[in-house]
C-alpha cells in the first residue's frame, strides 16, 4: 500500500519558471492538501481540497494554483517560481477532518535560484 | 499570530530517561490536539491525540496531556529510546474548522542521546 507519493521528490528551478508538483493517495480519502515546511515556521496550509473537482485556500496561498481533477489526485503548480518559494513541500490527505488525523507524502525539496 | 506554540526549537534528553514535549495554544475555541512525529526526509506521521473532553490519553510509551485551564498540553515519552529522536509537531483544531482548520506548532527537535 503506497499511500500518498509526492512527484518529484527534489527540484530546482530558475526564478519564474513554472512547475507542477503531483500528489497521488490510494486510500480513497476525500481531503487533500498541500503544505510547505520552512525552517522555524512549522507546516502551513497553501491550498487544500474537500473533494474531487474541489479546491480552496489555505494561509499562504499566493503565488501557487492547485487542481483535483481526480480523486486520487491533487496538483500543486508554481506558475513563477521565486525564491521566497523555495521550501519543502507536502501533500498529505484524510477521509475527513473528524479526528484530525491526516497522512503525508514524503514531501518535495524545491529549490528556486 | 501564533495560535499555536512550542516554545523549546529542541531538547536533548539521555535514552532511559523521560522526555517531555511541551504546547500551548491561545485559541480556546480549540477542542482536540494532536502530535505528529518527523523524521529527515520523511512526512510528519500521527502519533496521539487528545480531545479536551479528557486531560489524559495513554498509548504505549506515549502520554499526552491536557490542562485546559492553562491552554497548555504535553507530551510524555517513557522511556526515550533512540529511535524517539525527531521532530515533533503539536497540533490543534476546533469544532467547524473546515478542512483547513488544523493548526500546526514550529517543532521541537528531540535528541535522544546513547
Amino acid at each position: 500500500n503506497a499511500g500518498v507519493t509526492q512527484t518529484p521528490k527534489f527540484r530546482v528551478l530558475k526564478t519564474g519558471q513554472s512547475m507542477t508538483l503531483l500528489c497521488a493517495q490510494d486510500m480513497n480519502h476525500e481531503y487533500m492538501y498541500w503544505y510547505r515546511q520552512d525552517p522555524g515556521m512549522g507546516l502551513r496550509l497553501i491550498h487544500y481540497s474537500v473533494g474531487e473537482g474541489t479546491t480552496a485556500k489555505g494561509e499562504v496561498p499566493d503565488g501557487y494554483n492547485v487542481s483535483r481533477l481526480k480523486k486520487q489526485n491533487f496538483l500543486l503548480g508554481l506558475e513563477s517560481a521565486a525564491p521566497s518559494q523555495t521550501s519543502v513541500y507536502f501533500c498529505a490527505s484524510s477521509y475527513g477532518l473528524i479526528t484530525g488525523e491526516l497522512f503525508f507524502g514524503e514531501g518535495s525539496r524545491l529549490t528556486v535560484l | 499570530d501564533q495560535q499555536v506554540k512550542q516554545n523549546s526549537p529542541s531538547l536533548s534528553v539521555q535514552e532511559g530517561r523521560i522526555s517531555i514535549l511541551n504546547c500551548d495554544y491561545t485559541n480556546s475555541m480549540f477542542d482536540y490536539f494532536l502530535w505528529y512525529k518527523k523524521y529527515p526526509a520523511e512526512g510528519p506521521t500521527f502519533l496521539i491525540s487528545i480531545s479536551s473532553i479528557k486531560d489524559k490519553n495513554e498509548d504505549g510509551r506515549f502520554t499526552v496531556f491536557l490542562n485546559k485551564s492553562a491552554k497548555h498540553l504535553s507530551l510524555h515519552i517513557v522511556p526515550s529510546q533512540p529511535g524517539d529522536s525527531a521532530v515533533y509537531f503539536c497540533a490543534a483544531m476546533w469544532p467547524g474548522g473546515g478542512a483547513d482548520g488544523l493548526t500546526f506548532g514550529k517543532g521541537t527537535h528531540l535528541i535522544i542521546q546513547p
